[in-house]
């Protein structure tokens, strides 16, 4: 149990296009997703916060009108980089949790490379 | 301001010894703890988590938790090489929507 998934894997794409992730909680309900993103060899860093059916919640520094999140359903979190630009190529993770103390569980990440 | 504080190493250990890694964290309100294993080009995945003080054991795996010295930490027996990557502590509080906070890891090497 307590499966995340992400999708794409791997995306690469031009510098202007927007690209979007999708990251799903497969066997329980997540009220609420994280997205983080990670540069090689550095930690990770949390961009924002997720509950299903409310806003993001953006940690400081990060533009909320770059980086589009929706959490439309109980099992469904979709992050879109909007205008994408090769500064923004790094690895986006999500992770999701059911809520309380539980434990969270990540996604298998996206790696996203802009040309 | 929370905190989270892990030695990024590397820790080096031979093959079949005990590796410890340590977490200290600030919140003296922080009621859960998580330890996460990376490696390198993938996502964490969730190796133990502990909410009382004590240990709590789980096959090679054995989570330790000081609440009163605020440190947790995570000793891997029996070390493989397969164990080396990157171990990530997570400090959060307890209930509500607390967002946890992460530690920048312990880069753990395995040599046979």
């Amino acid at each position: 149990g307590a499966v995340v998934s992400q999708h794409p894997s791997r995306v690469i794409c031009k510098s202007g296009t927007s690209v979007k992730i999708e990251c799903r909680s497969l066997d329980f309900q997540a009220t609420t997703m994280f997205w983080y993103r990670q540069f090689p060899k550095q930690s990770l860093m949390l961009m924002a916060t997720s509950n299903e059916g409310s806003k993001a919640t953006y940690e400081q520094g990060v533009e909320k009108d770059k980086f589009l999140i929706n959490h439309a359903s109980l099992t469904l979190s979709t992050l879109t980089v909007t205008s994408a630009h090769p500064e923004d190529s790094s690895f986006y993770i999500c992770s999701a949790r059911t809520g309380g103390d539980n434990e969270q569980f990540f996604g298998p990440g996206t790696r996203l490379t802009v040309l | 301001q929370k905190e989270v504080e892990q030695n990024s190493g590397p820790l080096s250990v031979p093959e079949g010894a005990i590796a410890s890694l340590n977490c200290t964290y600030s919140d003296q309100g922080s009621q859960s703890f998580f330890w996460y294993r990376q490696y390198s080009g993938k996502s964490p995945e969730l190796i133990m988590f502990i909410y009382s003080n004590g240990d709590k054991e789980d096959g090679r795996f054995t989570a330790q938790l000081n609440k009163a010295s605020q440190y947790v930490s995570l000793l891997i027996r029996d070390s493989q090489p397969s164990d080396s990557a990157t171990y990530l502590c997570a400090v959060g509080l307890s209930g509500g929507s607390y967002i946890p906070t992460f530690g920048r890891g312990t880069s753990l090497i395995v040599h046979p």
